[in-house]
């Protein structure tokens, strides 16, 4: 089957760094997307990856591993605003995502 | 640009009613486009896809004849939530693809609409 898991819930500091890890098991893959999703608002694109390698843009960064059905979302400098839920979403070989359960951030002053 | 639009953002109706919600992608042909239901602190769940000019697609739990979905045109696609009950309270999203643009893989979501059933 296919399955997407992160953590339900992490927290961490204003100013700091923190590294939220998807794993992901889909049939066929053609890509990974992150999305960042505040309460009762849709989800907003934050990045795409489907080489292996790292892609910065500004605060944020993805992560991807084909090889170990991996991937990360790295925010730096944090702000209060970053507090969401953070969805990782595998595209399959149907070009169809695969949702993860989205990972709650709560930043802390 | 990538603009999906969703009317209406939020709506309230009587048990046995019908609700149409309508999303449009304003500034891009949209191919395929998505609905999505999210119920508080979960994650999405896709319940359909639909090409424009043919059949949408559901996921399996999902009756179509309940939610009837018309992708008519390349700019329009529209839900319509039949007999609805207040299980059926939920925060439903659109989301479009479109060959087109840049990233043709990538969704773009429209900002969802809360439908509440009393």
């Amino acid at each position: 089957g296919q399955n997407i898991d992160q953590p339900t819930e992490m927290t961490a500091t204003e100013g700091a760094i923190v590294q939220i890890n998807c794993t992901y098991q889909t049939s066929g893959f053609n890509g990974l997307f992150w999305y960042q999703q505040h309460a009762g608002e849709a989800p907003t694109f934050l990045s795409y990856n489907v080489l292996d390698g790292l892609e910065e843009k500004g605060r944020f960064s993805s992560f991807l591993s084909r090889s170990k059905g991996y991937s990360y979302l790295l925010l730096k400098e944090l702000q209060m605003k970053d507090s969401a839920s953070y969805l990782c979403a595998g595209l399959d070989s149907n070009y169809q995502l695969i949702w993860g359960a989205g990972t709650k951030l709560i930043i802390k002053p | 640009g990538a603009v999906v639009s969703q009317h209406p953002s939020w709506v309230i109706c009587k048990s046995g009613t019908s609700v149409k919600i309508e999303c449009r992608s304003l500034d891009f042909q949209a191919t395929t486009m998505f609905w999505y239901r999210q119920f508080p602190k979960q994650s999405l769940m896709l319940m359909a896809t639909s090409n424009e000019g043919s059949k949408a697609t559901y996921e399996q739990g999902v009756e179509k004849d309940k939610f009837l979905i018309n992708h008519a045109s390349l700019t329009l696609s529209t839900l319509t939530v039949t007999s609805a009950h207040p299980e059926d309270s939920s925060f439903y999203i659109c989301s479009a693809r479109s060959l087109e643009r840049e990233g043709p893989y990538e969704q773009y979501f429209g900002p969802g609409t809360r439908l509440t059933v009393t």
